[in-house]
């Protein structure tokens, strides 16, 4: 149980395009989800929260307006990179709160590449 | 928590034998749940073992245990046996606080078994 996919697992795109990204509870439904980035070596960073049926938090320095979250259902949040650019090539990895175990599941993360 | 440190970037083991790895946390929750994640080259996130902090008995999993010192906020993970499928980076993360239930997570150790 608590398995969590995400959608696309990789994918290049062009500079000023716009990418999304899905997260899915697949056994199990989850109000809260949660967005990382994690850069080459280093280690995950809290992107922002996303609630089901209100608007995401984001952490300090992240672009709201750049990374539109949107947590449509209890078992789908979704991700969109608007207007990429190469810095924001990384790898982002979803999460979903499990919340009898008080745990977070991860999905298998999606490698984005901006040319 | 506003920071979570891993003080060893790499450790070393031989297979079977027994490895610590340490984690500090700095939080000003007094109820809470402290977690530990194992990165293998895909870089899925595996849930290794969780803590609750209102309990005093240390968590334990199998090959997997804990050593939780709740007022120094040190959180180590001791894995007995080791196995040439626990070679992986390993991610020591506590609730980033703010109401939120995101986490905060330490730089990772990474962990390599000697056949």
């Amino acid at each position: 149980g608590a398995v969590v996919s995400q959608h696309p697992s990789w994918v290049i795109c062009k500079s000023g395009t716009s990418v999304k990204i899905e997260c899915r509870s697949l056994d199990f439904q989850a109000t809260t989800m949660f967005w990382y980035r994690q850069f080459p070596k280093q280690s995950l960073m809290l992107m922002a929260t996303s609630n089901e049926g209100s608007k995401a938090t984001y952490e300090q320095g992240v672009e709201k307006d750049k990374f539109l979250i949107n947590h449509a259902s209890l078992t789908l949040s979704t991700l969109t990179v608007t207007s990429a650019h190469p810095e924001d090539s990384s790898f982002y990895i979803c999460s979903a709160h499990q919340g009898i175990q008080e745990t977070q599941y991860f999905g298998p993360g999606t490698r984005l590449l901006v040319l | 928590a506003q920071t979570v440190t891993q003080s060893q970037p790499e450790m070393s083991v031989q297979e079977a034998e027994t490895v610590t790895l340490s984690c500090t946390y700095d939080t000003s929750e007094s109820d809470y749940y402290l977690f530990w994640y194992k990165q293998p080259p895909s870089r899925q996130m595996i849930l290794v073992i969780r803590q609750e902090a209102y309990k005093q008995q240390n968590a334990t999993e199998n090959r997997f245990s804990v050593n939780f010192q709740k007022a120094a906020k040190s959180f180590s993970l001791k894995i007995s046996d080791s196995q040439l499928g626990d070679a992986a980076m390993y991610f020591c993360a506590a609730p980033s606080g703010g109401g939120a239930d995101g986490l905060t997570f330490g730089k990772g150790t990474h962990l390599i078994i000697q056949p």
